[in-house]
């Protein structure tokens, strides 16, 4: 069965801190990736996507992330982190082509940053 | 252009009552997902539909929850008789296509069945 681990539940940086929270996903076939983010009171949005080409995307308020395929992994990092960006972040899969684009979540990591 | 939205925001029913929750989605988006996130626990993907036509509802715990969406438009998740592990938080996303679009979600229901 599908499945996505993020490594850690809950993070606390300080402003200017950078940033990673790891991703790895089990899947046997091609997936398209996800990272979401839900900030107090407010609903998921999508910081980034991966479908194909570069490893490296590059998403919303200086986040990127990696797919790194030999690892199953698509760790989130952002050099320097401000104090808006505490939120709960979620890692999410889908198979690739599939007629459904249900997906499927990591268990989130909550992320404080002190001011 | 409004994005998904979801009522009511939240919810406190008493077991073996009746909850109907309700999702409007993204106009013009033929998929419409459910998903549940229990405390502390993953969000779980329940069901999905394209237009009218449910297209996977794997995720659906039993046969308590039923979900409809009358003439491919807004959505609606009734769960009935209400027991305590249904308490979450619900949340409703559409999208144009299939697995290669975006999925856009609402700010979810919360319902405690206390």
């Amino acid at each position: 069965a599908q499945s996505v681990s993020q490594h850690n539940h809950h993070v606390i940086l300080s402003e200017a801190a950078s940033l990673e929270l790891g991703c790895n996903y089990s899947y046997g076939g091609t997936v398209n990736l996800f990272w979401y983010v839900q900030y107090p009171g407010q609903h998921l949005q999508l910081l980034l996507k991966y479908f194909s080409g570069d490893p490296l995307v590059k998403g919303i308020k200086g986040f990127e992330a990696e797919f790194i395929k030999s690892k199953f992994s698509f760790n989130l990092r952002k050099p320097s982190v401000q104090w808006s960006d505490t939120a709960e972040y979620f890692c999410a899969v889908n198979a690739m082509g599939s007629n459904t684009g249900k997906l499927i979540f990591g268990q989130g990591t909550t992320l404080q940053v002190k001011p | 252009e409004a994005g998904v939205t979801q009522f009511p925001s939240h919810s406190v029913i008493e077991k073996g009552q009746t909850v109907t929750l309700r999702c409007d989605p993204i106009s013009g988006h033929d998929n419409l997902y459910w998903y549940r996130r229990v405390m502390g626990k993953e969000i779980k993907f329940l069901l999905h539909f394209v237009k009218e036509s449910k297209q996977d509802e794997s995720g659906m715990p039993n046969n308590r929850f039923l979900a409809e969406r009358t003439g491919g438009t807004y959505s609606t998740l009734k769960v009935q008789p209400a027991e305590l592990e249904d308490s979450g938080v619900y949340f409703c996303a559409s999208s144009q296509g299939g697995a290669d679009t975006e999925a856009f979600f609402g700010q979810g229901t919360r319902l405690t069945v206390v």
